[in-house]
């Protein structure tokens, strides 16, 4: 397929255990974004790259939350000793260029029980 | 700061009415793009339509119309002759280059459900 790609699509685990969450965005899309987003909220910004390096990662919530983008291309959301509070949607989103309207992935729902 | 209101919760219709969604911002950016996206139940985020700051012209797609006042730094959103597809959660949002970046600003969303 042509759009962006998340996987898992669902991901059920126990609190304090790590969990990685894979984003494939367009190809030749340079930016990458991950969102999250709660039950009955918009999706939050979470960070951004341009490229390989991470632009902006203000909305990180805390440093259990680390994301990569090695070669340009695929990203990973990694979450260190989950809580339960991490439970949410998380989206990934890329675009041609930071100014560009992004596409955005069906998302990956993480269950922290 | 950057902000995204939508009043509406959840707004129900009959098919076949129009129906208008609400957003209203804030920003401090004199550069700016406002977008709306659709979020069906399988949860993707589709896009619908940008707007940059400068360009005021109403837009109409189909059945689909846009209304931008920076006056009152409202966009919104008029679906004519609603239809049962129409049924999803519509976020209105806001994008400017603050911190270096374009990151969305959402809103908190809307829930459309249009009745048969």
């Amino acid at each position: 397929g042509a759009g962006v790609s998340q996987t898992p699509s669902n991901k059920v685990t126990e609190k304090g255990k790590y969990v990685e969450l894979r984003c494939d965005p367009i190809s030749g899309h340079t930016a990458l974004y991950w969102y999250r987003q709660s039950l009955g909220q918009g999706p939050e910004f979470l960070i951004y790259f341009q490229g390989t390096g991470a632009a902006d990662d203000s909305g990180l919530p805390n440093d259990r939350f680390f994301a990569v983008r090695p070669e340009g291309s695929v990203s990973t959301l990694k979450i260190q000793r989950t809580e339960r509070g991490d439970s949410a949607v998380y989206l990934c989103a890329s675009s041609l260029g930071g100014e560009n309207i992004q596409y955005f992935g069906a998302g990956t729902r993480l269950s922290v029980l | 700061a950057q902000k995204v209101t939508q009043a509406q919760t959840e707004i129900s219709v009959v098919e076949k009415e129009d129906v208008t969604l609400d957003c209203v911002y804030e920003t401090r950016d004199t550069t700016y793009y406002l977008f709306w996206y659709k979020q069906p139940p399988s949860g993707e985020l589709v896009f619908l339509i940008r707007r940059n700051s400068f360009d005021e012209q109403n837009e109409i797609s189909g059945r689909y119309s846009w209304n931008f006042q920076k006056s009152t730094s409202s966009f919104n959103f008029t679906i004519t002759a609603s239809q049962v597809v129409d049924s999803a959660v519509y976020f209105c949002a806001l994008s400017g280059f603050t911190s270096g970046t374009y990151k969305y600003i959402f809103g908190t969303g809307t829930r459309l459900k249009v009745l048969a």
